[in-house]
């Protein structure tokens, strides 16, 4: 299986935009790129997804790199509530089942 | 609109005992998936609906672990002779079709076991 590869924590002031990276170096070319966060206590969330085109929605942007070999997820302006682990994963049309690695755990400050 | 449901939020039990949790999917949604995470862990598979198709069970780590998915809404896991490595968060996702990428999964807040 395709694998991805993140930092462990990031930090932010609220309002700044959050830069998430992924790399995914052995993507292949039926893997789509999503995102899904956890806030504390909660369970995950579906946050975007994308193939090659960068993909926008009201939650964040997704920037993925033209040999799609790692993307960027952005947080326009951090609020408080953005403060959840990110998990980047990769999903063939037929992988119904989710696996989160380790993800990235991002706090921000007020 | 209301979202995927789990009850209960917390379970505690002493090893040996049974459990029941349920999860009430999306209405309209025809995956259920249940999926554990433990402390520190990532999220692990246990088990897949889809419709009226066999479930795969491929995920459910012993013979002690079963579900079943009543009139293809409420889905209901059960644990028999609850083992202290059971302890971990169960979550549940339901999603409107299986099999497909561009589908997100949407997650209740999950049942919290721990067993004594």
């Amino acid at each position: 299986d395709a694998k991805t590869t993140q930092p462990n924590s990031m930090e932010s002031n609220e309002e700044e935009p959050v830069h998430l990276p992924c790399n995914h170096s052995t993507i292949s070319g039926t893997d789509y790129i999503h995102w899904y966060r956890q806030l504390p206590s909660q369970g995950p969330e579906y946050v975007i997804h994308g193939l090659t085109s960068n993909v926008n929605n009201r939650m964040a942007s997704l920037a993925i790199a033209e040999d799609r070999k790692s993307s960027t997820l952005i947080l326009h302006r951090a609020t408080l509530r953005d403060a959840a682990v990110y998990y980047c994963i990769l999903r063939d049309l037929d992988d119904y089942k989710l696996s989160f690695g380790a993800g990235t755990t991002v706090t921000v400050r007020a | 609109g209301a979202g995927v449901s789990q009850s209960p939020s917390n379970k505690v039990t002493e090893k040996g005992k049974d459990v029941e949790l349920r999860c009430d999917p999306i209405s309209g949604h025809t995956a259920l998936y249940w999926y554990r995470q433990s402390l520190g862990q990532g999220l692990e598979f246990l088990i897949y609906f889809q419709g009226n198709s066999a479930p795969d069970k491929s995920g459910l780590p012993s013979d002690r672990f079963s579900a079943e998915r009543t009139g293809g809404s409420v889905s209901t896991l059960t644990i028999q002779r609850t083992q202290q490595e059971d302890s971990a968060v169960y979550l549940c996702a339901s999603s409107p079709h299986s099999g497909q990428a561009l589908q997100p999964q949407h997650f209740g807040d999950g049942t919290r076991l721990s067993i004594l």
